[in-house]
C-alpha cells in the first residue's frame, strides 16, 4: 500500500541553524501539506501546496519557513534559522485531490529538537 | 482558537464493549470531518470520515455520527479491542485547500 515517507525521523540542531525536512508524498496525490505538533499541544497546520505553489499558509509559516517540490517526488520544508520554539514533531501529508474525498495521509513525522 | 474540541482527554473501556469518543466544533463552515488514530512515535492514521450532508458513516467496527444542529460528532467503536488503544483525533475541514483543524485528542485505553 502506498505511503508517505519522511526523513530524517529525528533531527537535532542548534539554534540559528538551517534544517531541511524531507517528505515523499503518495505518488498520484496532488495536494501536499505540512503540520507540526508541539509536545502536549494540538496538531497545527503550517502550509498547503498545490500545482507547484503555496496555496495557503498559517501565521506560523513566516519568512523563516519555505517549501519546495524540487522534483516529481520530494516535498521539503526548510527552516532557515531555527529557534528553540521550533522544536516539535513535523508531519507531512498528501491528498489525492478528487472532489468529495478529502482524506489526508500522513507520514511518520520528523522530531525536530532545537538546542 | 478552539474551533474543534475534544473535551475528554482520556477514556478507558473494557474489551468487547463500546467506545464512544466525542468531538464538538464551532465553525459552521466546516463541511467534512475526519477521525484519525495515532500511536506514539507514528503519524496520524486516517480512520473514517463524514461529509456534512450525511449524519452517519459506517466502516466495519467504526461508525461516525454527525449532529449538525448541535455541531457535534462522535466515533463509536464496537466491539472495542486492545489494539484500538491509541490517541484519537477529530479534525474538520472546509474551503478549497482543505487544511485540517484538529482537536486535542482523546487517549483511549481498551483493557483486556
Amino acid at each position: 500500500e502506498p505511503e508517505v515517507t519522511q526523513t530524517p525521523s529525528h533531527q537535532v540542531t542548534q539554534m540559528g541553524q538551517e534544517v531541511i525536512l524531507r517528505c515523499v508524498p503518495i505518488s498520484n496525490h496532488l495536494y501536499f501539506y505540512w503540520y507540526r505538533q508541539i509536545l502536549g499541544q494540538k496538531v497545527e497546520f503550517l502550509v498547503s501546496f498545490y500545482n507547484n505553489e503555496i496555496s495557503e499558509k498559517s501565521e506560523i509559516f513566516d519568512d523563516q519557513f519555505s517549501v519546495e517540490r524540487p522534483d516529481g517526488s520530494n516535498f521539503t520544508l526548510k527552516i532557515r534559522s531555527t529557534k528553540l520554539e521550533d522544536s516539535a514533531m513535523y508531519f507531512c501529508a498528501s491528498r489525492i485531490g478528487h472532489r468529495s474525498s478529502y482524506e489526508q495521509y500522513f507520514g511518520p513525522g520528523t522530531r525536530l529538537t532545537v538546542t | 482558537d478552539q474551533q474543534v474540541k475534544q473535551n475528554s482527554p482520556s477514556l478507558s473501556v473494557q474489551e468487547g464493549r463500546i467506545s464512544i469518543l466525542n468531538c464538538d466544533y464551532t465553525n459552521s463552515m466546516f463541511d467534512y470531518f475526519l477521525w484519525y488514530k495515532k500511536y506514539p512515535a507514528e503519524g496520524p492514521t486516517f480512520l473514517i470520515s463524514i461529509s456534512s450532508i450525511k449524519d452517519k458513516n459506517e466502516d466495519g467496527r467504526f461508525t461516525v455520527f454527525l449532529n449538525k444542529s448541535a455541531k457535534h460528532l462522535s466515533l463509536h467503536i464496537v466491539p472495542s479491542q486492545p489494539g484500538d488503544s491509541a490517541v484519537y483525533f477529530c479534525a474538520a475541514t472546509d474551503g478549497n485547500n482543505r487544511k485540517l483543524i484538529w482537536g486535542l485528542g482523546t487517549s483511549l485505553a481498551v483493557n483486556p
